[in-house]
């Protein structure tokens, strides 16, 4: 069936890299999607890709994804601690119809 | 702010009762989902409405009922409540088939 993994926690120190991966299963996704959900809030769209590319930039995000492998990930360049959040992986399934998202990685950023 | 509106924002009801969520999609947006957020379950999808109809069915306990009215608002009905039921349900929007989603606050459910 469809599923979306992606490790629980990572922690980072201020001014680091992070970088933060999934794995899907639908091959046929249409797009893949990085959603960050602060305390409290709601699930705010980041940044999704195409499934023909294999990188997308926007500023100090990076995702990159790599198809014959059924990964993603969203690299956060010179990581602060506003960025402390749970970054949730999301495929679309079914040729657009659904949406099916990964438990979300807990993203500590320690000063 | 994404656009989608969910109201209330804050619900407290006891055991057995019955409570009635509400969403505004973004506007121009046809498709709602309800996805329900909790401690150990994750983000869990419930169901997807589509122009009042609805279209794909996941998780939703046979005690929650959903629908999607003529001006493309939802409501969903949760009865006969169960401490288990204590959670963050989202409403999500989006234009149709194979379109980003996006969420509202949520609606923050406690059952005592």
């Amino acid at each position: 069936g469809e599923d979306v993994e992606q490790s629980l926690f990572l922690s980072v120190r201020e001014g680091d890299s992070s970088v933060i991966n999934c794995t899907y299963t639908d091959s046929s996704s249409t797009y893949l999607y990085w959603y960050k959900q602060e305390p409290g809030a709601g699930l705010q769209l980041l940044t999704y890709i195409f499934s023909n590319m294999d990188m997308k930039q926007d500023q100090r995000l990076t995702v990159l994804l790599n198809k014959k492998d059924k990964h993603l990930s969203l690299r956060i360049a010179d990581t602060q601690t506003g960025d402390s959040a749970i970054y949730f992986c999301a495929e679309s399934i079914r040729d657009g119809q659904n949406f099916v998202f990964g438990p979300g990685t807990r993203l500590s950023v320690l000063p | 702010d994404s656009g989608v509106t969910q109201t209330p924002k804050h619900l407290i009801t006891a055991t057995g009762q019955r409570v009635t969520l509400r969403c505004s999609p973004r506007s121009g947006d046809l498709s709602v989902y309800w996805y329900q957020q909790s401690l150990d379950q994750g983000l869990q999808f419930l169901i997807q409405y589509y122009n009042g109809e609805e279209r794909a069915k996941g998780n939703i306990l046979e005690r929650f009922s959903a629908q999607q009215f003529p001006d493309l608002h939802s409501e969903l009905n949760l009865s006969s409540l169960e401490l288990g039921d204590s959670a963050l349900y989202f409403c999500a929007s989006s234009p149709g088939y194979g379109n980003t989603i996006y969420f509202g606050e949520g609606s923050w459910l406690t059952v005592v």
